[in-house]
């Protein structure tokens, strides 16, 4: 199984300002890696699949980057509305699909 | 665009059993595969299986195998997920998500608004 690790857990960050979250796989998902957002109480949304790619409707505030075990999520311009959880998942070496725990983005 | 909605929130008593509705609309049922994921309280995200909605091939991960079943209604376009000798700890929100692709090595591109499923004496 692959086990996805996901940095910081907790990251705060001032409205306007860019965001970085990391998800390290423990064995290379080639770029077979997506990213979703959730607020509370609501589904997960597919933000970024293919590692770079943005999901339909998805601004472009919004980028990813990486490939094997190395990947990123970027925010270049906080706004209110992207606070939020992000997961990670890879969908490389199915099965199980696997998800990291977790970034919470807060408001600083 | 497509849409998955699902079956309103359980109440069980620890033994029992729950069997969840995945309703899909919009787009071709069998040409996409649906999973269940679940969530408990706090927590993170939960892969438990992956049905074919053109054969009804199953996956379900280890941890659910012989707990866990999975059916589709290609006339209903509706997918189940029944889980049974329910515990405390299967207390969570639980999720389909649809397949992205014609086989599982795509993301999850729609998700269903997710059903509260609580387990309690």
């Amino acid at each position: 199984e692959v086990v996805m690790t996901q940095s910081p857990a907790t990251l705060s960050v001032s409205p306007g300002e860019r965001a970085t979250l990391a998800c390290r796989a423990s064995q290379s998902v080639s770029s077979n890696l997506a990213w979703y957002q959730q607020k509370p109480g609501q589904a997960p949304r597919l933000l970024i699949y293919g590692a770079s790619t943005r999901a339909t409707g998805i601004p472009a505030r919004f980028s990813g980057s990486g490939s094997g075990t190395e990947f990123t999520l970027t925010i270049s311009s906080l706004q209110s509305e992207d606070f939020a959880v992000y997961y990670c998942q890879q969908y490389n070496n199915w099965p199980p699909y696997t998800f990291g725990q977790g970034t919470k983005l807060e408001i600083k | 665009q497509g849409q998955l909605v699902q079956s309103g929130g359980e109440l069980k008593k620890p033994g029992a059993s729950v069997k969840v509705s995945c309703k899909a609309s919009g787009y071709t049922f069998q040409n996409n595969g649906i999973n269940w994921l679940r969530q408990a309280p706090g927590q993170g995200l939960e892969w438990m299986g992956w049905i074919s909605a053109h054969n009804g091939d199953t996956n379900y991960d280890q941890k659910f195998r012989g707990r866990v079943t999975m059916t589709t209604d290609s006339s209903t376009s509706t997918v189940y997920m029944e889980l049974r000798s329910l515990r405390s700890d299967d207390t969570a929100v639980y999720y389909c998500a649809r397949v992205a692709g014609g086989y599982p090595l795509y993301p999850f591109d729609i998700w269903g608004q997710g059903t509260m499923v609580t387990v309690s004496s």
